[in-house]
């Protein structure tokens, strides 16, 4: 088991521009949070998804919005990239909703110029 | 809304040290406590929580629900310790709260 798998590794995108990002969860698990992790700082949490909704959702602007599939993988898309995008974005999954044992994957590095 | 507070950015120790890596909460409601670890070129990973009082490579960490806190501690530091921690908490809402994390480095 290859963990939580997060694509790509790295991006460099322009302000204004959208990016998607993908996720794919430890087997068995089937739910998925997303994290953003400025430098220097904890993660925060964006959203999670199970059963193909979103859950909950920290504190972002609807310009962050996310997409789970049947297979239980996610994405995570931006829209209108801001400077301040810039970050590393976690994915961590789950074996459900009541499970709190998160494992993340290695990360994005989104880069907005 | 409930906050993680981890006050010190960096510590050093030497080889050997006892360690204890600080965390305060804020939380309304009974809390779940986690500390997660980051080792170099890895993954962040659980290292223990609250509710299952363990000890997991030497370390130990006590909720203290008066004092909001649930500090780290390791009687004597190694090496390989040298890692990012981060004491986060789990609300009822299914999200983890992260502290601003602490730099753990350990000197030969």
């Amino acid at each position: 088991d290859a963990g939580v798998t997060q694509s790509p590794t790295h991006l460099i995108k322009t302000r204004g521009q959208q990016v998607t990002l993908r996720c794919s969860p430890k087997s068995g698990h089937d739910t998925v949070s997303w994290y953003q992790q400025a430098l220097g700082q904890g993660p925060q949490f964006i959203f999670q998804y199970y059963e193909e909704e979103e859950r909950q959702r920290g504190n972002f602007p609807d310009r962050f919005s996310g997409h789970q599939f049947p297979n239980y993988s996610s994405e995570l898309n931006v829209n209108a990239l801001l400077l301040g995008d810039s970050a590393l974005y976690l994915c961590a999954s789950s074996l459900d909703l009541r499970d709190t044992e998160a494992f993340f994957g290695q990360g994005t590095r989104l880069t907005v110029v | 809304a409930q906050r993680v507070t981890q006050p010190e950015k960096l510590l050093s120790v030497f080889k050997g040290a006892p360690v204890e890596l600080k965390c305060n909460y804020s939380y309304s409601g009974s809390p779940e406590l986690f500390w997660y670890v980051q080792y170099s070129r890895q993954r962040l990973q659980l290292l223990l929580r609250h509710i299952s009082r363990e000890s997991i490579k030497g370390f130990t960490a006590d909720l203290n629900k008066g004092e909001t806190s649930f500090h780290l501690k390791k009687p004597f530091a190694q090496e390989e310790d040298s890692a990012m921690y981060y004491c986060a908490l789990y609300n009822a809402g299914n999200m983890l709260t992260f502290g601003g994390g602490t730099r753990l480095m350990v000197k030969p």
